[in-house]
């Protein structure tokens, strides 16, 4: 069975640049969420995409956006970054939208200069 | 809204001994899971262990055992037998439980964590 999958490892951009973050989810699963991780704090929920369709959002701005494709996998967009968005950004799978298990990738660690 | 507190920022540990990791939380919900995560310096995120509200008995998985107090929204987390693998960061987290028909989605509310370090 194949985990949970991001890319890039790792990426280094400018302030108000744009970045696309890259999840797959693991084998089965048809819910994806995605979580903002600043150094040293626990991770802040983003929002979530079940079947393709944005399924909640956590207190964060337009800007954050994302999309869900029919294999499953998903896209975490930030636009016009901001210094404060350099964070771990982890994306977490699971086979049902609310009450099963989120099962995280490895992450992204984003650097805004 | 929820909140999980997590009171220790940091814990230190001798191999093989037993440490306990404390975790409470403020909710109105009366259904819901906690968890605890476990983030070594790879950045993983790895399950350790979960517990239903609903469930009156203590989840254990091998060495790691929790201890539930829902009047107290309190969740700990023993570990026994404490080895060098387990020097991580610990994060207790929480997810209401979906109603039947309802609109909650799953969202992981997580503590501030706690640095668990182990020492030979």
């Amino acid at each position: 069975e194949t985990g949970v999958t991001q890319s890039p490892t790792h990426l280094i951009k400018t302030r108000g640049q744009q970045v696309t973050l890259r999840c797959s989810s693991q084998s089965g699963h048809n819910t994806v969420s995605w979580y903002q991780q600043a150094l040293g704090q626990g991770p802040q929920f983003i929002f979530q995409y079940y079947r393709e369709e944005e399924n909640g959002r956590g207190n964060f701005p337009p800007r954050f956006s994302g999309l869900q494709f029919p294999n499953y996998s998903s896209e975490l967009n930030v636009n016009a970054l901001e210094l404060d968005d350099s964070a771990l950004y982890l994306c977490a799978s699971t086979a049902g939208w609310s009450t099963d298990t989120q099962y995280f990738g490895p992450g992204t660690r984003l650097t805004v200069l | 809204a929820q909140t999980v507190t997590q009171s220790q920022p940091e814990m230190s540990v001798q191999e093989a001994e037993t440490v306990t990791l404390s975790c409470t939380y403020d909710t109105s919900e009366s259904n819901y899971y906690l968890f605890w995560y476990k983030q070594p310096p790879s950045r993983q995120m790895i399950l350790v262990i979960r517990q239903e509200a609903y469930k009156q008995q203590n989840a254990t998985e091998n060495r790691f055992s929790v201890n539930f107090q829902k009047a107290a929204k309190s969740f700990s987390l023993k570990i026994s037998d404490s080895q060098l693998g387990d020097t991580a960061m610990y994060f207790c987290a929480f997810m209401k439980l979906r109603e039947a028909g309802g609109t909650s989605y799953g969202k992981l509310t997580f503590g501030q964590g706690t640095i668990l370090t182990v020492h030979p």
